[in-house]
């Protein structure tokens, strides 16, 4: 069966400090995909990014970075000098299945204090 | 812009009331579009996956006859609430898929429902 693991349900730091958030995955799939999501206050689920299970490839997208693990069934995101805006819930999600079935990890809760 | 449109944004009502929440996909036509729950600091729940021209696949233990979902377009897409009790209250939020190869959800700005 397919599982999402987002074991720190909430992390609270200060702002420009780095943080990483942990997840992963189990999945009997060789093809699957995984995704973040960040959930801010106002609700509104926004995609962040996109990684499919033939490519572990670390990717940076300016403050945000992401490193895929196959070995540890793992996609943590990092969050590099933190920012007060960066507050929000942020899900990793698996897609298997050819994209229609889709799973959302418990969420971690994410404060930034000025 | 928004790829997604969800309608409306918040909810009160009284206990009974049947609720319809519209899902819009602006972007592309969509045959698949999906329904999740959302309770309070909880995660995302799919209550059903829409298909266009269709009935809905709903998950185990998710009350059909409760949750009518109408798929009547390419781009639209309802979820009803009929007779809708206290426990009902919630957060619906729709997604929407484009074809392709696992393609990221688009989600609406969600519905925030509150049953009085």
């Amino acid at each position: 069966a397919q599982k999402v693991t987002q074991a720190q349900t909430e992390i609270s730091v200060v702002e420009k400090e780095d943080v990483t958030l942990d997840c992963v995955y189990e999945t009997r799939d060789t093809t699957y995909y995984l995704f973040w999501y960040k959930q801010p206050p106002s609700g509104e689920l926004v995609f962040l990014i996109r990684r499919n299970s033939f490519d572990e490839q670390n990717e940076i997208s300016g403050r945000y970075s992401w490193n895929f693990q196959k070995s540890t069934s793992s996609f943590n995101f990092t969050i590099t000098a933190s920012q007060v805006v960066d507050s929000a819930v942020y899900f990793c999600a698996l897609s298997w299945g050819g994209g229609f079935k889709t799973i959302f990890g418990a969420g971690t809760r994410l404060f930034v204090k000025a | 812009g928004a790829v997604v449109s969800q309608h409306p944004s918040w909810v009160i009502c009284k206990s009974g009331t049947s609720v319809k929440i519209e899902c819009r996909s602006l972007d592309f036509q969509a045959t698949t579009m999906f329904w999740y729950r959302q309770f309070p600091k909880q995660s995302l729940m799919l209550m059903a996956t829409s298909n266009e021209g269709s009935k809905a696949t709903y998950e185990q233990g998710v009350e059909k006859d409760k949750f009518l979902i109408n798929h009547a377009s390419l781009t639209l897409s309802t979820l009803t609430v009929t007779s809708a009790h206290p426990e009902d209250s919630s957060f619906y939020i729709c997604s929407v898929q484009n074809r392709g190869g696992n393609q990221p959800q688009h989600f609406g700005d969600g519905t925030r429902l509150s049953i009085l």
